[in-house]
């Protein structure tokens, strides 16, 4: 089936650091793959999409690249903010539709930035 | 654009009860999921609605259910509340199944 595999957080990072977020999949067929953001007692909010291979996904300076052969979509962004701190969820959009559903999250990475 | 819009934005019951939490898709959008957050399960897929007829239905028992209305407004049911059924539940609406899904605030369940 379908799956999204995120990096375990929390990740802790001063401001102004690089920051990765790791993202693999499985998928078959050609899924659509997304970052979605969630700040504290908020629902998600769409951070970036990407929807063929090599197509990079960019917003608010946070960018993350459909790696095909790798099966990959790592978040990464040069200078992190306080305000950046949320919990980020990768998630795929399978070519096909079922049981999981059009959305298939990752369990999330807490990122929380010190001044 | 009004984004998505759900209500209430939280809600205490008791076990045994049922609830009903709505929500109002982005104007336009026909397309709405349904999602449950946890802390241990994280976000599992409930049920996916179009023009009024569920698409899909994640691995839930019955006694969660929904509907869609002709306006593309959903609801969601739960019958005979279990401590477990405590979660934010989210819900998301898009143009048609298959595109970008936009998401509301979530209501806040609680259950004792």
């Amino acid at each position: 089936g379908n799956s999204v595999t995120q990096m375990e957080g929390p990740v802790t990072l001063s401001e102004e650091a690089f920051l990765t977020i790791n993202c693999t999949y499985t998928a078959t067929g050609y899924p659509s793959l997304f970052w979605y953001v969630q700040y504290p007692g908020e629902g998600l909010q769409l951070l970036l999409k990407a929807t063929k291979a090599d197509d990079k996904g960019s917003n608010k300076g946070f960018e993350a690249t459909y790696r095909k052969e790798t099966t990959s979509f790592h978040l990464e962004k040069g200078s992190v903010q306080v305000s950046d701190s949320a919990v980020y969820f990768c998630a795929l959009s399978p070519q096909y539709g079922g049981s999981q559903g059009n959305l298939i999250f990752g369990k999330g990475t807490k990122l929380s930035v010190k001044p | 654009k009004a984004g998505v819009t759900q209500t209430p934005r939280y809600l205490i019951k008791t076990r045994g009860q049922q609830v009903t939490l709505s929500c109002s898709p982005i104007s336009g959008h026909r397309s709405v999921s349904w999602y449950q957050q946890t802390p241990g399960q994280g976000l599992q897929f409930l049920f996916e609605y179009f023009s009024e007829t569920q698409r899909n239905k994640g691995n839930f028992p019955g006694r969660f259910s929904g509907r869609q209305f002709s306006n593309s407004r959903s609801e969601m049911n739960v019958s005979t509340l279990e401590l477990g059924d405590s979660a934010l539940y989210l819900c998301a609406s898009s143009l048609r199944p298959q595109e970008t899904q936009y998401f509301g605030p979530g209501t806040r369940l609680l259950v004792l």
